[in-house]
């Protein structure tokens, strides 16, 4: 199964710009790159995904390295609300595996 | 829409009892999902699938079992609970089209065995 790596804790500051990196390096050619994000006593819920292009939506934007062993979420303009615990994962024929995520500190 | 519905909220179980763990989703997904978050942990999948009678397992099917008969259920049974099984469960599902893989969770199931 295709894994991904993701550092433990990241801090921003808010109305800064926040880039979650996560490495993939054993991506296959057919698999998504999907971002959830997790808030306190919450579900995860859909952040963004794509394939080989970048791509934006209301929410962030994610760009994809060239070679896909490689991604990066980024929060334009970090808010309070924007603290949480963020995975990156791979879509795999159906099974869905999340690490541990990046949790996201965002200080006033 | 109801999205994808877990009961219940809350469950207290004493070890050795049995339960299940209910979801059901009204979007038409094929694909359903069982995963467990101990404190302080990311996601670890139990059980997956991929439509109605189709099962695998996760990294942690151990004490647990599913069924799929229909495509909106997708319950996940406990025997003979262990307090190693305390924990929050989710449950998710997506569409089969790899185009479209927004996955949809519930708000959880937080279950103590004691």
């Amino acid at each position: 199964d295709a894994k991904t790596t993701q550092p433990n804790s990241m801090e921003s500051n808010e109305e800064e710009p926040v880039h979650l990196p996560c490495n993939h390096s054993t991506i296959s050619g057919t698999d998504y790159i999907h971002w959830y994000r997790q808030l306190p006593s919450q579900g995860p819920e859909y952040v963004i995904h794509g394939l080989t292009s970048n791509v934006n939506n209301r929410m962030a934007s994610l760009a994809i390295a060239e070679d896909r062993k490689s991604s990066t979420l980024i929060l334009h303009r970090a808010t309070l609300r924007d603290a949480a615990v963020y995975y990156c994962i791979l879509n795999d024929a159906g099974k869905s595996t999340f690490g541990d995520g990046t949790t996201l500190t965002v200080k006033p | 829409n109801a999205g994808v519905t877990q009961t219940p909220k809350f469950r207290i179980l004493k070890i050795g009892q049995s339960m299940t763990l209910q979801c059901t989703q009204d979007m038409n997904h094929n694909y359903m999902y069982w995963y467990r978050q101990d404190p302080g942990m990311g996601l670890k999948l139990i059980y997956y699938s991929v439509g109605a009678g189709i099962t695998d397992k996760g990294e942690v099917p151990n004490g647990y079992n599913v069924s799929r008969s229909t495509t909106e259920d997708f319950p996940l049974r406990l025997e003979l609970a262990a307090p190693s099984q305390t924990s929050v469960y989710f449950c998710a599902s997506r569409h089969r089209d790899r185009a479209n893989t927004e996955a949809f969770f519930g708000q959880g199931t937080r279950l103590t065995v004691v």
